[in-house]
């Protein structure tokens, strides 16, 4: 079991910038769920999807932000343009519905 | 306003003793309690949980339980061991799913040999 693959493990950018973090969900699993880590504001859901449809993106922050997910294998969150405030640990995180999370390693943006 | 509060930011603990986490929620509608543990530069990894329609689950050394009317959560850790020393998240969720979870901020447990 490889687990949940996230790329970049570290992603330095500057202001203005895109970005783009990639998730590879565990083989099997149906939900596919992006988190951000902040000091502020802790562990926070951005956006979720099931079976590769978006269900539920009002943790999204701005409309700078946007995922896709084209697959079953594959998802993408977007940030375009960055800005310092993106500035976080992004995890991507994959589950057999009903069933617990299982967490990639997450990405560590910075946005100078 | 935050759903899910735990108040401590750190812990520390003697190796061997109890280690105890709390969290507190605001939403009745919480139904489904997990507890999840994070290692520097690593994901969040599942640790246990727990139903509205319990009040406690054990898993070995790990025992959760859960106070519906004080709207409460505790994580007791027995014996602590020094690699228990973690952060530790707790998460919940309504309608099922294990989800789409609201965690808090999470507490630092560092125990000391």
């Amino acid at each position: 079991d490889a687990g949940v693959i996230q790329s970049p493990r570290h992603e330095v950018t500057e202001m203005g910038q895109e970005v783009t973090l990639r998730c590879k969900p565990i083989s099997g699993h149906n939900s596919l769920f992006w988190y951000r880590q902040t000091m502020m504001r802790g562990l926070e859901l951005l956006i979720y999807f099931n079976n590769n449809v978006p269900i539920d993106d009002s943790g999204m922050p701005e409309d700078r932000f946007s995922a896709k997910m084209p697959n079953a294998s594959f998802s993408t969150l977007k940030i375009q343009p960055s800005e310092p405030r993106d500035s976080a640990v992004y995890f991507c995180a994959s589950n057999l519905s009903p069933g617990p999370l299982h967490f990639g390693n997450g990405t560590r943006l910075t946005v100078t | 306003d935050q759903q899910v509060k735990q108040n401590s930011p750190s812990l520390s603990v003697q190796e061997g003793r109890i280690s105890i986490l709390n969290c507190d929620y605001t939403n009745s509608m919480f139904d489904y309690f997990l507890w999840y543990k994070k290692y520097p530069a690593e994901g969040p990894t599942f640790l246990i949980s727990i139903s509205s329609i319990k009040d406690k689950n054990e898993d070995g050394r790990f025992t959760v339980f859960l106070n519906k009317s004080a709207k409460h959560l505790s994580l007791h850790i027995v014996p602590s061991q020094p690699g228990d020393s973690a952060v530790y998240f707790c998460g919940m969720n309504y309608g099922g799913s294990q989800g789409n979870l609201i965690f808090g901020k999470g507490t630092k447990l560092s125990v000391k040999p």
